[in-house]
């Protein structure tokens, strides 16, 4: 398995243009995850999907941030208008639910993003 | 709300030392708890998951323990060696189809 695949690996964008982030989650796994990394305030969960669906996107930052999940083999997550406090890593990570908690988390390469 | 806590931040050891590392968490009702690293610039690699039901879980020179009772893990590192040197992650899931929490790491350097 080639693991969860992300891309781009880095994007370097101008402030106010629309950023488009993917993932490819590990076949047969039906969560799938994106969390955000600073420095300052370490891996922030910001949308969950189970089967496809949106779980919890609590963490998501505000309304410039969507993220889709339109198959089991795809997601995106959009930025539109970009901004410099959008500078961060993101990563995305897939699992298999398990009743006995024994399958743990795969993340991907992550996509740095800088916003100038 | 779960927190979870590392400590130390940072943990600069001479090659060789047996080293431990610590993670509380606040909730002590987990699902599962899952030890990362991340090298500088790179990915989180898994190195040990230990589900709710064990006490703890080995891969080689490392070996981390679960106590639920007390909201506490720890990541044993035996005989470090400069590779060793990354930042390592401990997360939590409190239950079934839910999202992990991460600490915010332990950056740990060995020297040669």
């Amino acid at each position: 398995d080639a693991g969860v695949i992300q891309s781009p690996r880095h994007e370097v964008t101008e402030m106010g243009q629309e950023v488009t982030l993917r993932c490819k989650p590990i076949s047969g796994h039906d969560y799938l995850f994106w969390y955000r990394q600073t420095m300052m305030r370490g891996l922030e969960l910001l949308i969950y999907f189970n089967n496809n669906v949106p779980i919890d996107d609590s963490g998501m930052p505000e309304d410039r941030f969507s993220a889709k999940m339109p198959n089991a083999s795809f997601s995106t997550l959009k930025i539109q208008p970009s901004e410099p406090r959008d500078s961060a890593v993101y990563f995305c990570a897939s699992t298999l639910d398990s009743w006995t908690g024994s399958y743990g988390y795969t993340f991907g390469s992550g996509t740095r993003l800088t916003v100038v | 709300k779960q927190e979870v806590t590392q400590i130390p931040a940072a943990l600069s050891v001479p090659e060789g030392e047996n080293l431990v590392l610590n993670c509380s968490f606040t909730d002590s009702a987990i699902y599962n708890l899952q030890w990362f690293r991340q090298d500088p610039g790179k990915g989180l690699t898994s190195l040990l998951l230990i589900q709710s039901s064990q006490r703890e879980q080995t891969s080689g020179r490392l070996n981390a323990s679960l106590d639920k009772s007390s909201g506490r893990s720890t990541l044993y590192i035996a005989a470090s060696q400069p590779g060793d040197s990354a930042t390592y992650l401990c997360a939590v899931s409190n239950q079934a189809g839910t999202a992990l929490i991460f600490g915010k790491g332990t950056t740990l350097s060995v020297s040669s």
